[in-house]
């Protein structure tokens, strides 16, 4: 298994500008996660699912969107890109709802709009 | 209510000391706790976490200590090496919210001198 994959690595936009940051999971997990990593700020909740077209706004939804067609991918969308969604984005995966069970991360991708 | 206060933001321990990371929570609600660890450049990754019936968890070098009353909990990294250099977050779940929703600390960058 290769667990959770993001899509890119890095990359740099321009205020304005939109992107998709990729996520797929291949363990056949329900729960997928959206989180952003800001130095000093720990991990906040942008979006989250509980399956193929069912998501809901974490803690800092604005400026995102995203969509759930498959069980396995969960693309985040930014349009209209700002300095302020200059970050490190973490997509994750767990098996099922209301357990104990560990959430599993991606990569990362670290973004700068400049 | 929803936060998870952790401290300290920076900790730099000789190699072979004790490295303690600090967590205090609000919400009496939240019955489990799962510390992350998190390498540069890596998405983080469950360490080890407790429920609130135990007072103590350890596994190997590693040990949450457990405070209900106070509302706390702790890690404890024994003989700290330098390969446990890392930021470390405490995280914080309610029971059956929907989406499974971790809440995140600050998170800790520990640095293990040799």
């Amino acid at each position: 298994n290769a667990g959770v994959t993001q899509t890119p690595k890095f990359r740099i936009l321009k205020i304005g500008q939109s992107m998709t940051l990729q996520c797929t999971q291949d363990m056949n997990h329900n729960y997928m996660y959206w989180y952003r990593q800001d130095p000093g700020m720990g991990l906040k909740l942008i979006y989250y699912s509980v399956g193929a077209g069912i998501t809901d706004k974490g803690e800092v939804p604005n400026g995102y969107n995203v969509s759930r067609s498959t069980t396995e991918d969960f693309p985040l969308r930014l349009e209209l890109a700002a300095p302020s969604q200059t970050s490190v984005y973490f997509c994750a995966s767990s098996p099922r709802q209301g357990s104990y069970n560990e959430q599993f991360f991606g990569p990362g991708t670290r973004l700068t709009v400049l | 209510q929803q936060q998870v206060k952790q401290s300290p933001q920076s900790l730099i321990v000789q190699k072979g000391g004790i490295s303690i990371i600090n967590c205090a929570y609000e919400n009496t609600a939240f019955d489990y706790f799962p510390w992350y660890q998190q390498f540069p450049g890596k998405g983080p990754a469950l360490l080890i976490a407790i429920r609130p019936d135990v007072s103590e968890k350890k596994e190997g070098r590693f040990t949450i200590s457990f405070n209900k009353s106070a509302k706390q909990f702790s890690l404890h990294i024994m003989d700290s090496q330098p390969g446990d250099s890392a930021t470390y977050f405490c995280a914080a779940l309610k029971a059956y919210n929907q989406g499974g929703k971790l809440i995140f600390g600050q998170g800790t960058e520990l640095s293990v001198k040799p």
